[in-house]
């Protein structure tokens, strides 16, 4: 079955300090991966995503991700975050064909000052 | 461009009841998903419609059933309420019945079962 997993379910980290989100997927067919962000009492917004092409893909807020087909992981990077990045964040997968989103468990960023 | 529309934000219902959610694309989108989100299962897919038909299903019991209008809109609807029903329902757009298209989520509308 198709499935995202997250490997943190947690992630606390000081200010200005540098951060990784790790995700991996359960399939190396073709893929469309993206990440998404949800603050408190609010809807999912789109960070980044990953269609085809450069597998360094940049995103909104300084972050970006990359694909890396072979190890089937799509890891979400920042190399300074600030207080206001505090957040869950989501990884979510299209596989080929009209499947629906898939998304990981989410993974609980706090930013500690 | 307004963004997808979720009503009601918040709702308490009891055990045995109905609840029907309401969702409003953004105007163009024609494909419209729904997930429930809960702290212990993260975000489960429910259902999607593209032009009024049903295109995808997760899996869910019978009592979670959903439709979309000509207009794109979109209800679920949840019958026979149990206290497990309890969560945030989110409801997204994309344009089309697309491989690579993103998703574009309301607020969500939070349900209470009591």
């Amino acid at each position: 079955a198709q499935s995202v997993t997250q490997l943190d379910s947690q992630v606390p980290v000081f200010e200005e300090a540098p951060v990784e989100l790790r995700c991996n997927y359960s399939s190396s067919v073709s893929v469309y991966l993206f990440w998404y962000v949800q603050y408190p009492n609010q809807g999912l917004q789109l960070l980044l995503k990953y269609l085809s092409g450069s597998t360094l893909v940049k995103g909104i807020n300084g972050f970006e991700a990359e694909f890396n087909k072979s190890q089937t992981s799509f890891h979400l990077r920042k190399p300074s975050v600030h207080i206001s990045d505090t957040a869950e964040y989501f990884c979510a997968v299209r596989y080929s064909g009209n499947t629906p989103l898939v998304f990981g468990k989410g993974t609980r960023l706090s930013v500690i000052a | 461009k307004a963004g997808v529309t979720q009503t009601p934000r918040y709702l308490i219902k009891t055990r045995g009841q109905q609840v029907t959610l309401s969702c409003s694309p953004i105007s163009g989108h024609r494909s419209v998903s729904w997930y429930q989100q809960t702290p212990g299962q993260g975000l489960q897919f429910l259902f999607e419609y593209f032009s009024e038909t049903q295109r995808n299903k997760g899996n869910f019991p019978g009592r979670f059933s959903g439709r979309q209008f000509s207009n794109s809109r979109s209800e679920m609807n949840v019958s026979t309420l149990e206290l497990g029903d309890s969560a945030l329902y989110l409801c997204a757009s994309r344009l089309a019945e697309t491989n690579t298209g993103e998703l574009f989520f309301g607020e969500g509308s939070r349900l209470t079962v009591l």
